[in-house]
């Protein structure tokens, strides 16, 4: 079965520059959820898509923004990174409310 | 083996023993909850869930307990096997409008053979 496709699985980048996370969710899922895992840390809600509208939004950063597209991919951009950026970001689809599937990640490290 | 409390960061069982892990919530207008179980570099993967009508849910090898009095939930594992170890998740809903989750702290799973 199709999973959630995160791109690209690992970045590097430098402080002060931007990274742009992608997200291809579950076919015909609607709804797409965004969060953060810092080192040894539970996930943190960042934002949530349904219907390419912003549906929720927790602890994201001024400096991060997100958008769902119009074939239900989903972005995050951040900009003006640093060092404490550095995570697991995960994206989660579903096709209704409350049950999500992760994607295995990208892995950002900000030097 | 049992996380005792509220919450134990990590959790170390015998191969074929059962294991039980706990978590407390914080929202008790939450109607939805979920387990995941997470592997080293990988994604949470959904084990079980269970929503606030209902009070114990059995799936494959896995039960969850749902006490709401307490804001209580558990996971407990039959015959825990090596493939086990990993670190699980308990997950909240707190509205059912947006499907957001709210994760509680992680309890590493080591299964000793």
């Amino acid at each position: 079965a199709a999973g959630v496709i995160q791109s690209p699985r690992h970045l590097i980048k430098e402080k002060r520059e931007t990274a742009t996370l992608k997200c291809y969710p579950i076919p015909r899922h609607d709804t797409v959820y965004w969060y953060q895992q810092g080192p040894g840390q539970d996930p943190q809600f960042l934002i949530s898509f349904y219907e390419k509208m912003q549906s929720d939004k927790g602890s994201i950063p001024d400096r991060f923004s997100a958008q769902q597209f119009s074939d239900y991919h989903s972005e995050l951009n951040m900009s003006s990174l640093e060092l404490g950026d550095s995570a697991l970001y995960f994206c989660a689809s579903s096709s209704r409310v409350n049950e999500a599937f992760f994607g295995q990640g990208t892995r950002l490290t900000v030097v | 083996g049992e996380s005792v409390g509220l919450h134990l960061p990590t959790l170390s069982v015998q191969e074929g023993d059962n294991s039980i892990i706990n978590c407390a919530y914080s929202n008790s207008a939450s109607d939805y909850f979920i387990w995941y179980k997470q592997e080293s570099g990988k994604g949470p993967q959904f084990i079980i869930d269970i929503r606030s009508n209902m009070d114990k849910r059995q799936g494959q090898r896995v039960t969850v307990l749902l006490n709401k009095t307490v804001k209580h939930l558990s996971l407990q594992i039959a015959a825990t096997q090596p493939g086990d170890s990993a670190v699980y998740f308990c997950a909240e809903n707190p509205s059912s409008n947006t499907g957001k989750l709210i994760f509680g702290q992680g309890t590493t799973l080591q299964v000793k053979p």
